[in-house]
């Protein structure tokens, strides 16, 4: 079974740097069948895609984001990262880290349970 | 438009039917994926592709599509499936997309 865990600060002040780590187990991120992706959710509002990694570090970054977005990998520890500079409280949501398919469907089939970061001085 | 459009709140009498609806030009050349979540969980996949339900999900939950609009239909809503719903699909770059959401009440 396939599980994903996130981790990292739940509090970040403005200004600074946002990084959080998607731990893998259950399969490997170095699979060339799945995308990694990170999307977030603000309170009480809708999923946005943020990024992903896949086979060999190539990225893909949400435009509205891609500025402030880095998206790595470490195969040895089977994990994936997430850091976004120059965070403003509008930057203040659950993040989650979920597994898409990269077959025709696109599907995100497996995601981690989310982790609140907010964004305060 | 990079846009999907959702219906921001849908009630259903229990054990009646409710269509929920995502509108976008995207759509006219991907299907949509459909996602529920409840409060404080991740989302979970109940439709994807033409009309494929993910082992798991009951067959009540069907979907369809027409034009720029994709459906998610519920036949005999139940109380544990009032729940968010959020459509999804990718860009026209290949970048995924998702709906506003839509807050479905069984009443």
């Amino acid at each position: 079974q396939v599980q994903l865990q996130e981790s990292g600060p739940g509090l970040v002040k403005p200004s600074q740097t946002l990084s959080l780590t998607c731990t893998v187990s259950g399969g490997s991120i170095s699979s060339g069948h799945y995308f990694w992706s990170w999307i977030r959710q603000p309170a009480g509002k809708g999923l946005e895609w943020i990024g992903r990694i896949y086979t060999a570090g190539s990225t893909n970054y949400n435009p509205s984001l891609k500025s402030r977005i880095t998206i790595s990998a470490d195969t040895s520890k089977n994990q994936f990262s997430l850091n976004l500079s120059s965070v403003t409280a509008a930057d203040t949501a659950v993040y989650f880290c979920a597994r898409q398919e990269a077959s025709a469907w696109k599907n995100f089939d497996y995601w981690g349970q989310g982790t609140l970061v907010t964004v305060s001085s | 438009s990079s846009e999907l459009t959702q219906d921001p709140a849908v009630s259903v009498a229990l054990g009646q039917t409710v269509r929920i609806t995502c509108q976008g030009d995207s759509l006219r050349s991907y299907y949509a994926s459909w996602y529920q979540q409840k409060p404080g969980q991740a989302p979970v996949l109940v439709i994807y592709g033409e009309n494929n339900r993910p082992s798991g999900i009951p067959d009540r939950f069907s979907g369809s599509s027409s034009g720029n609009t994709s459906s998610l239909t519920i036949t005999g809503a139940q109380a544990e499936d009032e729940a968010d719903y959020f459509c999804n699909s990718r860009d026209s770059t290949g970048n995924p997309l998702f709906g506003g959401g839509t807050k479905l009440t069984v009443l």
